[in-house]
């Protein structure tokens, strides 16, 4: 139980495109999701948290109208790089979490994004 | 604002060693949760271990104890008889309720443990 998928699992676009991450709980319904980035040998850093039906909450330096992220139902959360330019590449891993388990957050598998 | 500290950017044994991976957190609350994620190669995140902060007893599991310390702030993983396998990148994480960031977890900067055969 409790599985998170990301889809793509990589990606490879041209710098000034958008590109579009879904995030999607499986088997359980997500009242919060969280967005979180990686750089190569780096830890992980939280972009954002969304709640469903909500507009999400960005973390300081992190700018919104870059990241746009929806969560419009209760298994799925987007997250859309837009413009993108080469230092948005990144590994983005979402984490989803469930209102009956606060304490618990279950990660995706990741989206490594590479900008051109 | 909270804070984890993995001191130890990379470690190196040999097979079959004990290695401790050093945790230490910071935290203004009297609540929170204390969590070990180990991610190999391929990126994904694996679970390993979560506590509480009320919850001062050490775990074991297999090969893997935890030893957590409120008195110093710390929360340190050890490997037994280490495996291959058992190379990766461990990250220490900490949930409060103090933070801007909502309940989103806080990672230390990850500790790359290298077992050599």
């Amino acid at each position: 139980g409790a599985v998170v998928s990301q889809h793509p699992s990589w990606v490879i676009c041209k710098s000034g495109t958008s590109v579009k991450i879904e995030c999607r709980s499986l088997d359980f319904q997500a009242t919060t999701m969280f967005w979180y980035r990686q750089f190569p040998k780096q830890s992980l850093m939280l972009m954002a948290t969304s709640n469903e039906g909500s507009k999400a909450t960005y973390e300081q330096g992190v700018e919104k109208d870059k990241f746009l992220i929806n969560h419009a139902s209760l298994t799925l959360s987007t997250l859309t790089v837009t413009s993108a330019h080469p230092e948005d590449s990144s590994f983005y891993i979402c984490s989803a979490r469930t209102i009956a388990v606060i304490y618990e957050q279950y990660f995706g598998p990741g989206t490594r994004l590479t900008v051109t | 604002a909270q804070k984890v500290t993995q001191a130890q950017t990379e470690i190196s044994v040999v097979e079959k060693e004990d290695v401790t991976l050093d945790c230490v957190y910071e935290t203004r609350d009297t609540t929170y949760y204390l969590f070990w994620y180990k991610q190999p190669p391929s990126g994904e995140l694996v679970f390993l271990i979560r506590r509480n902060s009320f919850d001062e007893q050490n775990e074991i599991s297999g090969r893997y104890s935890w030893n957590f310390q409120k008195s110093t702030s710390s929360f340190n993983f050890t490997i037994t008889a280490s495996q291959v396998v058992d190379s990766a990148v461990y990250f220490c994480a900490l949930r409060d309720y103090s933070g801007g960031g909502a309940d989103g977890l806080t990672f230390g900067k990850g500790t790359h443990l290298i077992i050599q055969p």
